[in-house]
């Protein structure tokens, strides 16, 4: 049964700083692996996905990263700003369709 | 834009009555799925819908039905509320050759 993990599970950092949020899964056959974005009180809002044939994805000051066969995948944020304080999901998406989520890192950037 | 729409943000139920819970999407998404939330449980998939009037049970389906009349439409219902679903429930719409997924702003129900 796949299993996500997502470690820390809140996280607290200056302005400025470059940091790593870490995900990982215990079944390497996976379709995809997304990382979501939180905020209090919302929904969630897609940020990055990685098709299973893929290394990374980026997206501005985001960069996702997919290792397979460790089963692991980081969501690297530059620069950070306050505005980038949430909660940030990781989900797999298996073969069969079915997406497993991870309980999220809870961040703030501290101006 | 995607626009996935929970039309009650906020519910307070009493113990035993019937819930529904409405979702609709504007894109016309094959794919629709109900979530619930929870402090340290994650997301749990209730049900989800491939197609209109059609169902398949997620993770923790007891307790809850759905309806799926119309393509853009998906409803979840509790049928006899009960306090242990109090919770954050989430929509959620993707096109069936898609891997993006939507997210709806959440209703969170309270039941006292």
């Amino acid at each position: 049964k796949q299993e996500v993990t997502q470690i820390p599970a809140a996280l607290s950092v200056p302005e400025g700083e470059n940091l790593v949020l870490n995900c990982s899964f215990t079944d390497s056959a996976i379709y995809n692996l997304q990382w979501f974005r939180q905020d209090p009180g919302k929904g969630l809002t897609s940020l990055l996905l990685i098709q299973s044939s893929q290394r990374e994805q980026t997206s501005g000051r985001l960069n996702a990263s997919l290792d397979k066969s460790s089963g692991r995948s980081t969501l690297y944020i530059a620069a950070s700003q306050p505005g980038d304080s949430a909660t940030y999901l990781c989900a797999v998406k298996n073969q069969g369709g079915k997406l497993i989520f991870g309980q999220g890192t809870e961040l703030s950037v501290k101006p | 834009d995607v626009k996935v729409t929970q039309s009650s943000r906020y519910l307070v139920k009493r113990t035993g009555e019937k819930v529904f819970l409405e979702c609709v999407q504007d894109m016309d998404h094959e794919n629709m799925f109900w979530y619930r939330q929870d402090p340290g449980l994650g997301l749990r998939l209730i049900y989800f819908s491939y197609d209109v009037k059609m169902k398949e049970k997620g993770d923790i389906p007891e307790g809850y039905s759905v309806s799926r009349e119309k393509k853009e439409r998906f409803s979840l219902i509790l049928e006899s509320a009960s306090t242990n679903q109090t919770s954050m429930y989430l929509c959620a719409s993707s096109p069936v050759a898609g891997n993006t997924i939507y997210f709806g702003e959440g209703s969170w129900l309270t039941v006292v």
